[in-house]
C-alpha cells in the first residue's frame, strides 16, 4: 500500500540520453510534485501540479518536462541527459491546503555517466 | 538573500537525553513551519508543523518552537533512542498560493547507546 511509488529507484545513463521517472500517489492529494536532492542533501523544487495543471516551474532548464495525465499521476521526462542532472529526485504530493505536511517518495537516484 | 540555515555538524548524544536542533530563517515570512525526518535512502518524512501564531506544538517524544521575531525554530526530541538517529528537515511554508516547501540542508542526529 505504498502511498507515493516512484519508478525506477535506480537509474544510470549515458549523457545525451533521454530519461523518465514516473510517480503515482493513491493518497487522492491534490498536488504533487517534483524536488531535486544534489549531493550536498539540499532538497529543491522543481515543479508542483494541482490537478493536473502547472502550478510552479522553477528555474529548470527546459530539458526538464513534467507531465501529468491526471492527478494521482506526475512524470518527469528528461532530455540530453547531463552530468550535472545526476542526483536523487523525490515525487511527493500534499493535500493542496495549507497546513499539511507532504508525504514523499523513496526517491529515483540518478546516475549521469 | 533568503536563506534557511540548520547545524550542518551531526549532533552526537547519548541515549536517553534530549536532542536540539535549530532552524533559523532569513528574509522569509513564513506562515508555517515544518519538520521531516529523512533516513539514508529514503525520502523525507513529516513529522511535525507549526503555524505562525503558534509558539510550541508537541507530538509524543517531539516538541516544536516558533519564534518569529528571532525567526528561529528549535526542534526537540525527549528521551531520545539509537532509533531516533536521522537527518532532520526544516522546511518553511509561506502559505498563499506559492504551494512550495522551501528546504533547509538537514542535521545529522546521532543517538549513542
Amino acid at each position: 500500500d505504498t502511498a507515493v511509488s516512484q519508478t525506477p529507484k535506480y537509474l544510470v545513463t549515458q549523457m545525451g540520453n533521454d530519461k523518465s521517472i514516473k510517480c503515482e500517489q493513491n493518497l487522492g492529494h491534490d498536488t504533487m510534485y517534483w524536488y531535486k536532492q544534489d549531493s550536498k542533501k539540499f532538497l529543491k523544487i522543481m515543479f508542483s501540479y494541482n490537478n493536473k495543471e502547472l502550478i510552479i516551474n522553477e528555474t529548470v532548464p527546459n530539458r526538464f518536462s513534467p507531465k501529468s495525465p491526471d492527478k494521482a499521476h506526475l512524470n518527469l521526462h528528461i532530455n540530453s541527459l547531463e552530468l550535472g542532472d545526476s542526483a536523487v529526485y523525490f515525487c511527493a504530493s500534499s493535500r493542496g491546503e495549507f497546513g499539511y505536511g507532504y508525504t514523499f517518495g523513496s526517491g529515483t537516484r540518478l546516475t549521469v555517466v | 538573500s533568503q536563506k534557511i540555515e540548520q547545524n550542518s555538524e551531526a549532533l552526537n548524544i547519548q541515549e536517553g537525553k534530549t536532542a536540539t536542533l535549530t532552524c533559523n530563517y532569513t528574509n522569509y515570512s513564513p506562515a508555517y513551519l515544518q519538520w521531516y525526518r529523512q533516513d539514508p535512502g529514503r525520502g523525507p518524512v513529516f513529522l511535525l508543523l507549526i503555524r505562525e501564531n503558534e509558539k510550541e506544538k508537541r507530538k509524543e517524544r517531539l516538541k516544536v518552537t516558533f519564534d518569529t521575531t528571532l525567526k528561529q525554530s528549535l526542534f526537540h526530541i525527549t528521551a531520545s533512542q539509537p532509533a531516533d538517529s536521522a537527518t532532520y528537515l526544516c522546511a518553511l511554508d509561506q502559505g498563499g498560493n506559492t504551494g512550495k516547501l522551501i528546504f533547509g540542508q538537514g542535521t545529522t542526529l546521532q543517538v549513542k547507546p
